[in-house]
């Protein structure tokens, strides 16, 4: 079946770092690939979408490019702030119902 | 607007017990979804649904039920809790067919506990 799997966490950087967390996906058809993001006690938000391949989605300065041959979706920012702590979530739309299938989640910690 | 609204927040159960998980949305979204989050392990669908009176099954629907008698609410029956279910519950809707790839909005969960 559909599954999506992410880098190992946790990630600890420092403020102004270049950030990448791997995601890679398996999917049968030509799924729409997203990063959710979770603020602690809250839940997920959507950060950015790509609906076809070569795709980039891009949102408060993350971006993420829908790899079709290598069926990636890396998440990037060149400079990473304090308040871009959290729980980052890669995941893949299927099915009729468009429901969601996600990899396990990255927490991201940044220290000033 | 209040989007996706879950309640209880926070729940401790024995084994055994039952409850309800409630959650309302208010932007007339057609489909909605029960997610749980266990550490480490991302979110896994429990159930689904496409519109009022339609319910399906996801990828962990064992010892859970759901009913959709209206479009706002979609709750979620736990019967005779085990401490498997211990675990974040999540709700959330989209907009329906009519607008592919229109993104999920999530509740704010709840914890649930069960001893």
């Amino acid at each position: 079946g559909d599954s999506v799997t992410q880098m190992e966490g946790p990630v600890t950087l420092s403020e102004e770092a270049c950030l990448t967390i791997n995601c890679t996906y398996t999917a049968t058809g030509y799924p729409s690939l997203f990063w959710y993001v979770q603020y602690p006690g809250e839940g997920l938000q959507l950060l950015l979408k790509a609906t076809k391949a070569d795709d980039k989605g891009s949102n408060k300065g993350f971006e993420a490019t829908y790899r079709k041959e290598t069926t990636s979706f890396h998440l990037e920012k060149g400079s990473v702030q304090v308040s871009d702590s959290a729980v980052y979530f890669c995941a893949l739309s299927a099915g009729g119902a468009q429901k969601l299938v996600f990899g396990q989640g990255t927490r991201l910690t940044i220290n000033p | 607007n209040a989007g996706v609204t879950q309640t209880p927040k926070f729940r401790i159960l024995k084994i055994g017990q039952s409850m309800t998980l409630q959650c309302t949305q208010d932007m007339n979204h057609n489909y909605m979804y029960w997610y749980r989050q266990d550490p480490g392990m991302g979110l896994k669908l429990i159930y689904y649904s496409v519109g009022a009176g339609i319910t399906d099954k996801g990828e962990v629907p064992n010892g859970y039920n759901v009913s959709r008698s209206t479009t706002e609410d979609f709750p979620l029956r736990l019967e005779l809790a085990a401490p498997s279910q211990t675990s974040v519950y999540f709700c959330a809707s989209r907009e329906g067919q009519s607008s592919y790839n229109s993104p999920l909005h999530f509740g704010n969960g709840t914890r649930l506990t069960v001893t």
